[in-house]
């Protein structure tokens, strides 16, 4: 079956330090990548997506994903961490081939930056 | 701000009842897809329309259904209302299927009692 895996649950990182939020998937042919914040009692923003062409991807507020197609996996990265970068952070994946091309998500990794 | 909007924000609702929970696109999107997320999860895919029409359809039983009107907001309908239903839902429009990043509104948190 296909599947997004965010193996943390909860990270934490002092505010100035650099942040990783990971993401593994299990998508059959080359799917497309997408990262979402959400803030307390808000809905989903896009932060940003990879498609194809360099593996860097930047978006908003900072934030950069790297993809790796050999290692399955597209981590969330940030160069310096702000308080206002707590929220939840899901990862989504949407397959390019086969009859399902919805989005399937993570369970979601929980950022917490410390001043 | 993402120019979907959903209403209610809020909603209690005893078990067994009926609900309906309404979406407005961001303007020029014609694809809308509704979500559960339950406190603590990710949001797990109810279904999606475009052009009025049912395009992809998650693990949900038929008492949730779903309609998109000519100007592309939406209705998802929930029949004979369990208490495991409670959750946020969450509405997402984007311009067109395919690779385009999904708005979301803030949601309709329904509480079933």
């Amino acid at each position: 079956a296909q599947s997004v895996a965010q193996p943390e649950d909860q990270v934490n990182v002092a505010e100035g330090n650099p942040l990783t939020v990971k993401c593994t998937y299990s998508v059959s042919g080359n799917p497309y990548l997408f990262w979402y914040v959400q803030y307390p009692n808000r809905g989903l923003q896009f932060l940003l997506k990879y498609i194809t062409g360099d593996n860097l991807v930047k978006g908003s507020y900072g934030f950069e994903a790297e993809f790796n197609k050999s290692q399955t996996s597209f981590h969330l990265k940030k160069p310096s961490a702000l308080v206002s970068d707590s929220a939840l952070y899901f990862c989504a994946v949407r397959p390019n081939a086969g009859n399902n091309r919805k989005l399937i998500w993570g369970l979601g990794t929980s950022l917490a930056v410390n001043p | 701000e993402t120019g979907v909007t959903q209403s209610p924000t809020h909603l209690i609702k005893t078990r067994g009842q009926q609900v309906t929970l309404r979406c407005s696109s961001q303007s020029g999107h014609n694809t809308v897809s509704w979500y559960q997320q339950a406190l603590g999860q990710g949001p797990q895919f109810i279904f999606q329309y475009y052009r009025e029409e049912e395009n992809g359809r998650g693990n949900f039983p038929p008492r949730f259904s779903g309609l998109q009107f000519p100007n592309y907001s939406s209705e998802l309908n929930v029949n004979a209302l369990e208490l495991d239903d409670s959750a946020l839902y969450l509405c997402a429009s984007s311009p067109r299927q395919g690779i385009n990043e999904q708005y979301f509104g803030p949601g309709t948190r329904l509480t079933v009692t």
